[in-house]
């Protein structure tokens, strides 16, 4: 059974810090591209960024509004991936979700979801 | 970057009647290689998004074959042919041929009248 569970999301103020870990298991892991979406409230996905496979070279790519604050990193040896968010601003206020985003004849697995809220 | 636009932004259908949501790119989504990466994704109430097409018109496994898509270029629709109470939620179009970044419609809200 496939399992996507994201933690760590919480209640931060603006300037703040804070890193999300995605716990996959039940598929091939290190043979995934990972992206992180997030939905603030009431409104619809923006996609966040991405980490490649260490065999595609392990590169990130990353939405403008985060670029420079946003770090998506990942450990196959446990399975996880993470996002460490630096000078977060209200803005960065949402539900962030964990997913084998793809275009193509891949499975397409999406976690639960963790609340980030930013405020003073 | 590209820009998804998604029309009706809100869509009251009748049990049993057919739903139809358009998607357009503000440019081409064929990719180099000749193919074309728009997805559908479906966002029930309080769920995480699913997605039900890939490639246009590919669905997903576990996917109602009420559900199709079609299109072309900049062009796309997503058809439900008889809608079901389960189809009430949020439905996005997402592009994954111009990526990074992957652009996202503003979303379809699938109300039942």
């Amino acid at each position: 059974e496939v399992q996507v569970v994201e933690s760590g999301g919480g209640l931060v103020k603006p300037g703040g810090s804070l890193r999300l870990s995605c716990a996959a298991s039940g598929f091939t892991f290190n043979n995934a591209w990972m992206s992180w979406v997030r939905q603030a409230p009431g409104k619809g996905l923006e996609w966040v960024g991405r980490i490649k496979t260490k065999t595609d070279g392990g590169t990130t790519d990353y939405a403008a509004p985060v670029k420079g604050r946003f770090t998506i990193s990942r450990d196959d040896s446990k399975n996880t991936l993470y996002l460490q968010m630096n000078s977060l601003q209200t803005e960065d206020t949402a539900v962030y979700y964990c997913t084998t985003l793809n275009g193509v004849p891949l499975n397409d697995y999406w976690g639960q979801g963790t609340l980030v809220t930013v405020s003073s | 970057d590209v820009v998804m636009t998604q029309s009706p932004l809100s869509l009251p259908v009748t049990l049993g009647q057919p739903a139809s949501i358009s998607c357009r790119s503000s440019q081409s989504l064929v990719y180099s290689d000749g193919n074309i990466y728009l997805n559908w994704f479906q966002q029930r109430p309080g769920q995480s998004p699913r997605r039900l097409i890939y490639m246009v018109s590919n669905r997903d496994s576990g996917v109602p074959d009420r559900f199709s898509g079609s299109g072309s270029g900049t062009d796309f629709t997503l058809k439900i042919s008889r809608v079901e109470a389960e189809d009430v939620g949020v439905y996005y179009c997402m592009e994954a041929t111009h990526w990074p970044p992957y652009t996202f419609g503003q979303g379809t809200k699938l109300e039942i009248k």
